[in-house]
């Protein structure tokens, strides 16, 4: 259960986009449809942004978006707004019932 | 409103033990799969345990698998987290959060407020 990979950062200006990269393996993220986004803000829990790999929850704005190639996740963020600043982590089914997250992204507007 | 209140953080000596609660309210919580995932301080989410809505199905991490078990009490609407053989690596705020219909979907929403577990000497 090794947790999957992300990279430590990202930066844009508001209004840009920025694009979260989530890297597993076959028996992770390659071998399930089930990628999750979470969004947690300093002292906060965190907060699902994307389901089944690019489905929003009711209520989170349509500016984040998620897809999936192969063994790597994607989460996109676009018109970047000072309120997205956070840290990000996706998840991902490991087996039926075991899970892993991501190593977690800071998100950072400049 | 959805509402996950745990409990039963603290400071505990290693090889202790201790119980988590997680009270849940404004949702048919005897219909939904339950998790507890932690994180340690400055540190990433790790998923620790879940159950499911009818407490046929417990599956733990690794790291705490034979020290820690998940239970669930449908009629107060609780979710427990029993930890046993504490390490210093245990050290974390950990919270619980909501799962699926489904024990297989990676869903974890709503989560709680979390409570702090410190283990040390």
């Amino acid at each position: 259960q090794s947790a999957l990979t992300q990279s430590p950062s990202a930066s844009g200006s508001p209004g840009q986009s920025v694009t979260i990269s989530c890297t597993g393996t076959s028996s992770d993220v390659g071998g399930y449809n089930s990628v999750s986004w979470y969004q947690q803000h300093p002292g906060k829990a965190p907060k699902l942004m994307i389901y089944e790999v690019n489905k929003r929850p009711s209520g989170v704005p349509d500016r984040f978006s998620g897809s999936k190639s192969g063994n790597t996740a994607s989460l996109t963020v676009s018109g970047l707004q000072a309120e997205d600043e956070a840290d990000y982590y996706c998840s991902s089914n490991a087996g039926r019932y075991n899970f892993v997250f991501g190593t977690g992204t800071k998100v950072t507007v400049l | 409103q959805v509402q996950l209140v745990e409990s039963g953080g603290g400071v505990v000596q290693p090889g202790r033990s201790l119980r988590l609660s997680c009270a849940a309210s404004g949702f048919t919580f005897s219909r939904f799969a339950m998790h507890w995932v932690r994180q340690a301080p400055g540190k990433g989410l790790e998923w620790v345990a879940l159950i499911s809505f009818d407490r046929s199905i417990e599956s733990y991490a690794d790291s705490v698998k034979g020290r820690f078990t998940i239970s669930r009490d449908n009629s107060k609407k609780t979710l427990y987290l029993q930890m046993n053989s504490l390490r210093s690596e245990d050290t974390a705020v950990y919270y619980c959060a909501r799962g699926y219909y489904d024990s297989s979907d990676n869903w974890f929403d709503p989560w709680g407020q979390g409570t702090l577990v410190t283990v040390s000497s």
